[in-house]
């Protein structure tokens, strides 16, 4: 069963600061991967995919995360944090299911950036 | 283009009634999924159907229902409510079943039982 392990509930970065959001991942096959951001009173917006080919995907507002099969990691980072990135952030797996497919999601990370 | 709509946004019911949450998808979108974000944690997958079928369904009891209409929007159902069912409710949609495809979701409707 595919599953997402969100470590550390919530992260504190001066802004400037690198931003670094840890995703672990179990799947018994290749995984497609995303990375979420909520921000308060609003749905999911879409960060960045992986499917296939480069390890390395870049997304909007200079995110990024590097797919690691070795270590099952999908670690989300952006070089220098704005204040406007306090949000919280959610890992997500894609799973097949009966006819169809679904996103297991991590338990998310709160991102604050501090001034 | 319109994204995700959905509605209400917010509405507030007390225990043993029924809510009807709507959703309609990105134009050109045949399927829509529903998700349940209850406080701190994670959005949970309840359905997903595509092409007015049922094509998975999450682990939520029977009290739980959904259709999609032809023009693909879609209804979330919820009887008897019960006070652990307040939660933010998603809804999302994609062109099609595909595991790489991206879900785009929308703002939600916040439920809240007293």
């Amino acid at each position: 069963a595919q599953s997402v392990t969100q470590l550390g509930s919530h992260v504190s970065v001066s802004e400037g600061a690198l931003v670094l959001l840890r995703c672990n991942y179990s799947s018994s096959v290749p995984p497609y991967l995303f990375w979420y951001v909520q921000y308060p009173n609003q749905g999911l917006q879409l960060l960045l995919k992986y499917t296939t080919g480069a390890t390395l995907v870049k997304g909007i507002n200079g995110f990024e995360a590097e797919f690691k099969k070795s270590e099952t990691s999908f670690h989300l980072t952006k070089p220098s944090a704005h204040m406007s990135d306090a949000a919280e952030y959610f890992c997500a797996v894609s799973r097949v299911i009966t006819y169809g497919n679904k996103l297991v999601f991590g338990a998310g990370t709160i991102l604050r950036v501090k001034s | 283009d319109a994204g995700v709509t959905q509605s209400p946004t917010h509405l507030i019911k007390t225990r043993g009634q029924h809510v009807t949450l709507r959703c309609s998808p990105i134009s050109g979108h045949k399927s829509v999924s529903w998700y349940q974000q209850v406080l701190g944690q994670g959005p949970q997958f309840i359905f997903q159907y595509y092409e007015k079928e049922e094509r998975g369904r999450g682990n939520f009891p029977d009290r739980f229902s959904a259709r999609q209409f032809p023009n693909y929007s879609s209804e979330l159902n919820v009887n008897a409510l019960l006070l652990g069912d307040s939660a933010l409710y998603l809804c999302a949609s994609s062109s099609d079943l595909q595991g790489a495809n991206v879900l785009t979701f929308g703002a939600g409707s916040r439920l809240t039982v007293l």
